[in-house]
């Protein structure tokens, strides 16, 4: 059972333009959202993250775009350079004494044309 | 202050031999899990605890143990290693279950 589902599995974009990657889970009992970003050969970065009290939080080109009631969430990232190409992981999990279960999407490889 | 730290870097194992993975934290973080990567699959937990002494299974527990003797330390270990492990295994700590930090990563190949 697949709790967190992340489309697309690969998106292409060119420099200057928006990518937009979604995620959906499934247990309403989380409520921290974070979004991890991963380059070849390296470990998963925290890029941003947001918990269920706010709709959306932005940091720099990154946005959290986050709908409670349909449990979705995604991330848009505006005027994509070719730098951001990397793989981009959605994940869930809840926070606290009932947390330590942080649980990833598939990814998404993003790849920006110059 | 080095964050994570796995290691080996690269491990080549024969099938039916046991091994472990070490993962040390220096950040003081209670939280600390254990990650494989496959292609099309994304990162599935396998195991995790959230303080010295406490482990639960992840996802993927099978074939896997873990304990947690102390807050640095966090092994993985491989019981009887199968051709289907083979993959990248990554570590992560947190301090309260946000904003986990990421080790470097041991990739593993059984033959």
């Amino acid at each position: 059972q697949q709790q967190v589902k992340q489309s697309p599995q690969s998106l292409i974009v060119q420099k200057g333009g928006i990518s937009i990657i979604n995620c959906a889970y499934e247990n309403t009992a989380f409520d921290y959202f974070p979004w991890y970003q991963q380059f070849p050969g390296k470990g998963p970065a925290l890029l941003i993250a947001i918990r269920p009290d706010v709709s959306e939080k932005k940091e720099g080109r990154f946005t959290i775009s986050f709908n409670k009631s349909a449990k979705q969430f995604s991330l848009h990232i505006m005027d994509s350079q070719p730098g951001d190409s990397a793989t981009y992981f959605c994940a869930a999990s809840r926070v606290g004494n009932q947390g330590g279960k942080l649980i990833f999407g598939q990814g998404t490889e993003l790849s920006v044309k110059p | 202050n080095a964050g994570v730290t796995q290691t080996p870097k690269f491990q080549v194992l024969k099938t039916g031999q046991s091994m472990t993975l070490q993962c040390a934290q220096d950040m003081n973080h209670e939280y600390m899990s254990w990650y494989r990567q496959d292609p099309g699959m994304g990162l599935r937990l396998i195991h995790y605890s959230v303080g010295a002494g406490i482990t639960d299974q992840g996802e993927v527990p099978n074939g896997y143990n873990v304990s947690r003797s102390t807050t640095e330390d966090f092994p993985l270990r491989l019981l009887s290693a199968a051709p289907s492990q083979t993959s990248v295994y990554f570590c992560a700590s947190s301090y309260f279950g946000t904003a986990y930090t990421f080790g470097s990563g041991t990739r593993l190949t059984v033959v």
